[in-house]
């Protein structure tokens, strides 16, 4: 069946220091591709996205990479700071359902120390 | 303010005590579905609806019902919860193929 793929479950960098988080999924008819940072004992919040028209975007300190052709996709962000600290997860649209269908990654939990 | 709120927040039962879980939003979006989190497991998809009166099985969907009647609400029941029902569980809207909006999450204990 469907299913994504997040790697590494655990990352820790120091401040200032750049985190790669890494999401590979199976069902070449994924357009959608979403990024959720869940801080601390909060809900899961989009903090950027891509579509599979598109490559690569970028917001401030964090971008997307998408390869269609590997079905893979990254979450880089530079210049970490401690308030970067969270579980990230990654998600790829479910082409049989309808709507805002996704199905998340594990979840990488990065901590970045001071 | 939008919102998608759960209620309750937290709960602690025993095993074969019915309960519901509350959804609500008021963005007005068509699509709704139900979260649990385990450690380790990531966000598994439990029931979801594209609208009114129209639901279907996610991933995870043993031992959970879900209804439709109103646009706005979406709630959760656990018709005879068990231990491994244990989990923290999240409601979320969208509309197409975008954002999609978590309520703050109910943490379930049964014991």
């Amino acid at each position: 069946g469907e299913n994504v793929e997040q790697h590494p479950s655990t990352l820790s960098v120091q401040e200032g220091d750049s985190a790669v988080i890494k999401c590979t999924y199976s069902d070449s008819a994924s357009n959608y591709f979403p990024w959720y940072k869940q801080e601390l004992g909060k809900r899961p919040q989009l903090i950027i996205d891509i579509r599979s028209n598109v490559g690569e975007k970028k917001d401030q300190r964090i971008a997307v990479t998408l390869n269609k052709t590997a079905k893979h996709f990254s979450l880089h962000i530079t210049e970490t700071q401690p308030e970067d600290s969270a579980v990230y997860f990654c998600a790829a649209s479910r082409p049989n359902q309808a709507g805002t269908a996704l199905i998340f990654g594990k979840g990488t939990t990065l901590s970045v120390s001071s | 303010e939008a919102q998608v709120t759960q209620n309750p927040r937290y709960l602690i039962t025993v095993t074969g005590k019915k309960l519901t879980v509350t959804c609500s939003q008021n963005m007005n979006h068509e699509y709704m579905s139900w979260y649990r989190q385990d450690p380790g497991l990531g966000l598994r998809q439990i029931y979801y609806s594209m609208n009114v009166e129209v639901t279907d099985k996610g991933d995870v969907p043993e031992g959970y019902k879900v209804s439709r009647k109103e646009k706005r609400n979406f709630p959760l029941i656990l018709e005879s919860p068990s231990p491994n029902q244990t989990s923290l569980y999240f409601c979320a809207s969208g509309r197409g193929t975008g954002e999609l909006f978590f309520g703050e999450g109910s943490r379930l204990t049964v014991l």
